[in-house]
């Protein structure tokens, strides 16, 4: 019963080098989501998916992109990474339209130098 | 457009005391839902509670309980004597049915930070 899982937990990446975030769950959960979290600023919504092999902009997609090939899978790739793409990245998965609790992974620390 | 409001930034308490966390709301939706999640200081986020916008019963669970109340738009969370364990940063969150373009999609606010002193 692992959750949901991100990979890696850190990492610290040069300014322009490319990366891509992995997010696991093991639960069958249709929708998936991918935030960021910024001081001061709560949780803001990037992409996400309500299915396998579809995905949607949040409200903060730009420099981000994402794929779901495989239901329980949820990438989220940096092209290019900028200094302003330095924050945690949060993994959420959850069940249809029910609305239950969300099931977030533990983050992503992700430093841009 | 939805919007989750925490007022109060940061609270900071002495141990065994009361404390209300408060959450405003704004939404077009008549079908929502509300959360609370805890974010302790090691990061992961925790699910505390999930109301739909059709249930205003009041919910106590153990030391924490909530207060809905849609005429004022508020969904407020108090933590009765409050304990060290408590200090976190707290988060509430909406989520719209029918109006909500990402589907499922969580509105935060901004979150608001306990720090509960022995």
């Amino acid at each position: 019963n692992a959750g949901v899982t991100q990979t890696p937990k850190f990492r610290v990446l040069k300014t322009g080098q490319s990366m891509t975030l992995l997010c696991a769950q093991d639960m069958n959960h249709e929708y998936m989501y991918w935030y960021r979290q910024d001081p001061g600023m709560g949780l803001r919504l990037i992409h996400y998916s309500v299915g396998e092999g579809t995905t949607a902009k949040g409200e903060v997609p730009d420099g981000y992109n994402v794929s779901r090939l495989k239901k329980q899978n949820f990438l989220l790739g940096l092209e290019s990474a900028a200094p302003s793409q330095t924050s945690v990245y949060f993994c959420a998965s959850g069940r249809d339209r029910e609305r239950h609790g969300y099931t977030f992974g533990s983050g992503t620390r992700l430093t841009v130098v | 457009a939805q919007k989750v409001t925490q007022a109060q930034t940061e609270i900071s308490v002495v141990e065994k005391e009361d404390v209300t966390l408060d959450c405003v709301y704004e939404t077009r939706d008549t079908t929502y839902y509300l959360f609370w999640y805890k974010q302790p200081p090691s990061g992961e986020l925790v699910f505390l509670i999930r109301r739909n916008s059709f249930d205003e019963q009041n919910e106590i669970s153990g030391r924490y309980s909530w207060n809905f109340q849609k005429s004022t738009s508020s969904f407020n969370f108090t933590i009765t004597a409050s304990q060290v364990v408590d200090s976190a940063v707290y988060f509430c969150a909406l989520s719209e049915l029918n109006y909500g373009g990402s589907q499922g999609n969580l509105i935060f606010g901004k979150g608001t930070k306990l720090s509960v002193k022995p």
